[in-house]
């Protein structure tokens, strides 16, 4: 079955630091793959989505992620965090054919003044 | 576009009383789905509707849990006789066809407790 796994529960970076968040994917075929935000008491947001076109993906609010096959990874990056940054994150994913995601655990991110 | 909108947005009840959530998804999409959160984990697929058909459920999706979308556009999820582990926050998505895969698109979430 597919799974998706993110390191990390908590992530904190200093404002102006890059942000890494990390996701892993299994699957022998690569899927489609999604990154959310989730500020307190609200739905996700879709940050960005990974299908396929190119490996590395632009995103709102300065985020990307790189698709990387040989790792099975959809990291995501913003080279200076922004006190509005802090939230929580999802990485899911979805195969071709089938429309339910699966959801990583999540990463809260910190922002540090 | 107007987003997904979901009523209520909490919930409280007691243990054994039935409840019911709606969503309104967006505008001509034509696939909608029901995810539920618990603390500290991600969101968890339950079921999801193409047009007025129900497709898929999950495992996760008991016997007392119901999901209608009469006629393909809201959607109301019924959970009956409560229980304490149904506290969550059950959340809407909708999408609309596109290729072999959808983007889906969250309302804010109904949180439920149950005391």
């Amino acid at each position: 079955a597919q799974s998706v796994t993110q390191l990390g529960s908590h992530v904190s970076v200093s404002e102006g630091a890059l942000v890494l968040l990390r996701c892993n994917y299994s699957s022998s075929v690569p899927p489609y793959l999604f990154w959310y935000v989730q500020y307190p008491n609200q739905g996700l947001q879709l940050l960005l989505k990974y299908t396929s076109a190119a490996t590395l993906v632009k995103g709102i609010n300065g985020f990307e992620a790189e698709f990387k096959k040989s790792e099975t990874s959809f990291h995501l990056t913003k080279p200076s965090a922004h006190m509005s940054d802090a939230a929580e994150y999802f990485c899911a994913v979805s195969d071709e054919g089938t429309y339910k995601y699966i959801f990583g655990t999540g990463t809260r991110l910190k922002v540090l003044a | 576009d107007t987003g997904v909108s979901q009523d209520p947005r909490h919930k409280i009840t007691k243990r054994g009383q039935n409840v019911t959530f709606r969503c309104d998804p967006i505008s001509e999409h034509n696939r909608l789905y029901w995810y539920r959160q618990t603390l500290g984990q991600g969101p968890e697929f339950l079921t999801y509707f193409q047009n007025e058909a129900q497709l898929e459920k999950s495992r996760l999706l008991s016997d007392r849990f119901s999901a209608e979308r009469p006629k393909g556009s809201f959607s109301t999820l019924e959970i009956q006789r409560t229980e304490q582990g149904d506290s969550a926050m059950y959340l809407c998505a909708s999408s609309r066809t596109s290729g072999t895969t959808d983007t889906q698109y969250f309302g804010p979430g109904t949180r439920l407790t149950v005391l």
